[in-house]
């Protein structure tokens, strides 16, 4: 089955412990995003990748890292977390460029700092 | 810089109500737009799009029109259902590979 997948679903922690999202598609889609969903905001692109190597900033990346050393996998770092960072996190993928074409979205990360 | 503004809801309709969501932009060069849809509990799903000016996304009933002159991109449905309950959202794509995405808009259609 085409999917994306995100690990964890739900994440507890406290503010300063270092934690990693991890992201996966079984598409062989070149392109992967990471969103936050805050309620009023909507979804806020955090970063992108076009391909493996190739990583950029989207709207709301201060506090994130990401690393796209496989096609297949897209993970979200917090170096140090912060209840600010409590969210909703969303990977999607899509084939090739993003432009015109679909996003496949993950079930969602649900992340609460404390 | 490029955004996407949404009507604020929730909207509350009763079933077989028309449906009107709408959706305005701001954008450089020639964005695509979309509309995704977000059942309670998952990820979003793209629900129809359009990557030029006068065209129309469709599916399941709803439609869209991409108006260049107006900046608008808003989705109809002639006769809502009970199951078209959820978050509806309206994106943009910029040649530039980034995505924007409105507030979204809280559909509950009442049987």
């Amino acid at each position: 089955e085409a999917q994306v997948t995100q690990n964890p679903r739900y994440l507890i922690t406290v503010t300063g412990k270092k934690l990693t999202v991890t992201c996966s598609q079984n598409m062989n889609h070149e392109y992967m995003s990471w969103y936050r969903q805050d309620p009023g905001l909507g979804l806020r692109q955090i970063y992108y990748s076009m391909n493996v190597e190739v990583t950029d900033k989207g709207d709301v990346p201060e506090g994130y890292k990401v690393s796209r050393k496989e096609k297949r996998n897209f993970p979200l770092i917090l170096e140090s977390p912060s209840p600010n960072q409590t969210s909703l996190y969303f990977c999607a993928s899509s084939p090739e460029l993003a432009y015109q074409e679909t996003q496949y979205f993950g079930p969602g990360t649900r992340l609460l700092v404390l | 810089g490029d955004s996407v503004t949404q009507m604020e809801g929730p909207v509350t309709l009763s079933e077989e109500a028309f449906l009107t969501i709408n959706c305005t932009y701001t954008a450089t060069g020639y964005p695509s737009l979309f509309w995704y849809v977000q059942y309670p509990g998952e990820g979003l799903q793209l629900l129809l799009k359009a990557t030029k000016a006068d065209d129309k996304g469709s599916n399941k009933g709803f439609e869209a029109t991409y108006r260049k002159e107006t900046t608008s991109f808003h989705l109809e449905k002639g006769s809502v259902q009970v199951s078209d309950s959820a978050v509806y959202f309206c994106a943009l794509n910029t040649d530039f590979n980034k995505f924007y995405f409105g507030s979204g808009t809280k559909l509950n259609v009442k049987p």
